[in-house]
């Protein structure tokens, strides 16, 4: 079975500054990665995932993630973030062979951009 | 497209009441599921479908049924609805069950249940 522990469940920062958002993930198979993004009143929209090859995946809106196999973490990162980033960001993890659909997903962690 | 779409976006029953949960896509997506969202519990997956006809449980499947009879909509019934099924449901959409596929979210419903 796998699991996903998103390790802040608010993170307040300025305007500008970088964030970076936590997960870490157990399972005992293969599994790809994925970071989605909830703004206010809305479904959840994709912003990247892991399935294979370099480590560092780019995303929409200027965020990347870094799959870390030994530490089994995908954190999320952006260099400089704006007001509009405000939202709830879940991690979430699923089986390589899983023909289901099924996602595993984070706690969530709510993003808050100050001006 | 108009997407994934989910009807109604706010609803209130009372304990006891059924009621269906509408969900439509236009994208001719074989795959759809629902899920619960619940704070400090991230989205957990409720029944799914990988086509017309073909319907399973996912990882909380008690109180809720569904069914999919054309590829367009998949509906989630309450039977008898519980306080404990107080929660956000999101209605997503894929071209396959295979995660490589990126998954397509409704808006959600937002239930209360007293």
């Amino acid at each position: 079975a796998q699991s996903v522990t998103q390790l802040d469940s608010q993170v307040p920062v300025f305007e500008e500054a970088p964030v970076e958002l936590r997960c870490n993930y157990s399972s005992s198979v293969s599994v790809y990665l994925f970071w989605y993004v909830q703004y206010p009143n809305q479904g959840l929209q994709l912003l990247l995932k892991y399935l294979s090859g370099s480590t560092l995946v780019k995303g929409i809106n200027g965020f990347e993630a870094e799959f870390n196999k030994s530490q089994t973490s995908f954190h999320l990162r952006k260099p400089s973030v704006h007001i509009s980033d405000t939202a709830e960001y879940f991690c979430a993890v699923s089986e390589t062979s899983s023909n289901t659909g099924k996602l595993i997903f984070g706690q969530g962690t709510t993003l808050q951009v100050k001006p | 497209n108009a997407g994934v779409t989910q009807t109604p976006k706010f609803q209130v029953l009372k304990t006891g009441q059924s009621m269906t949960l509408q969900c439509a896509q236009d994208m001719n997506h074989e795959y759809m599921s629902w899920y619960r969202q619940d704070p400090g519990m991230g989205l957990r997956l409720i029944h799914y479908s990988v086509g017309a006809g073909i319907t399973d449980q996912g990882e909380v499947p008690n109180g809720y049924n569904v069914s999919r009879s054309t590829t367009e909509d998949f509906p989630l019934r309450l039977l008898s609805a519980a306080p404990s099924q107080t929660s956000v449901y999101f209605c997503a959409s894929s071209r396959s069950g295979r995660v490589t596929y990126e998954q397509y979210f409704g808006p959600g419903t937002r239930l209360t249940v007293t």
